[in-house]
């Protein structure tokens, strides 16, 4: 099973909003509603931002938002903070299977 | 607090086995599954597998299938990964993860055991 498609980078300003997105089949991320996001900062391990498309953790700030639409997944970051550069990634189940995306470097300018 | 904590860095020589501890405190050890991801060097994350803690029932992904087993212990909450016929491309960190209601709901992660394989 191939990974979820992820844009490799993504930018932006402190305070500014951005979106990430992640692309599957009918087959994953379309067919459930189980996508999860990892944040990973450099030599750390990732840690859970967004579940079950939409839900956050206890302790995750409410910057971050996730939604689908189709095949395709997104995580919304408003009110960029300098903290929040690090690599993100998608993940679905696939049935039998968990699949993640690429990861998208998120750059604070 | 939740707390998942793995055995050291190891370096094997191609076709050795490696065995990954992870050991758990803070919860249940038999209420949560426990999966495995592993993430090579400047590469993504790619999950493995799981393993059910209370019954030891596991499912592997079907790359790792034949070559991956997850055990655990749990009169010490501690689960195991072991990789067999090592290569050069299974050099990479395992992260162990409590795994929740969801199927890819992973929270917390372990701190990560590198593995290196190399002649």
């Amino acid at each position: 099973q191939s990974a979820l498609t992820q844009p490799r980078s993504v930018s932006g300003s402190p305070g500014q909003s951005v979106t990430i997105s992640c692309t599957g089949t009918s087959s994953d991320v379309g067919g459930y509603n189980y996508v999860s996001w990892y944040q990973q900062h450099p030599g750390k391990a990732p840690k859970l931002m967004i579940y079950d498309v939409s839900k956050r953790p206890s302790g995750v700030p409410d910057r971050f938002s996730g939604s689908k639409s189709g095949n395709t997944a997104s995580l919304t970051i408003s009110g960029l903070q300098a903290e929040d550069e690090a690599d993100y990634y998608c993940c679905s189940y696939a049935g039998t299977n968990v699949i993640f995306g690429g990861g998208t470097k998120l750059t604070v300018l | 607090q939740v707390q998942l904590v793995q055995s050291g860095a190891e370096v094997k020589k191609p076709g050795a086995s490696v065995k990954v501890s992870c050991k758990t405190s803070g919860y249940t050890f038999t209420g949560y599954y426990i999966h495995w991801v592993r993430q090579a060097p400047g590469h993504g994350l790619e999950w493995m597998g799981w393993i059910n803690p209370n019954s030891g029932g596991t499912t592997y992904a079907q790359n790792f299938q034949g070559w991956v087993t997850m055990t655990r212990d749990t009169s010490i909450s501690t689960a195991y990964m072991e990789l067999s016929r090592l290569k050069s491309d299974d050099t990479a960190v395992y992260y162990c993860a409590r795994g929740g209601g969801s199927p890819n709901w992973f929270d917390p992660w372990g701190q990560g055991t590198l593995v290196t394989v190399s002649s």
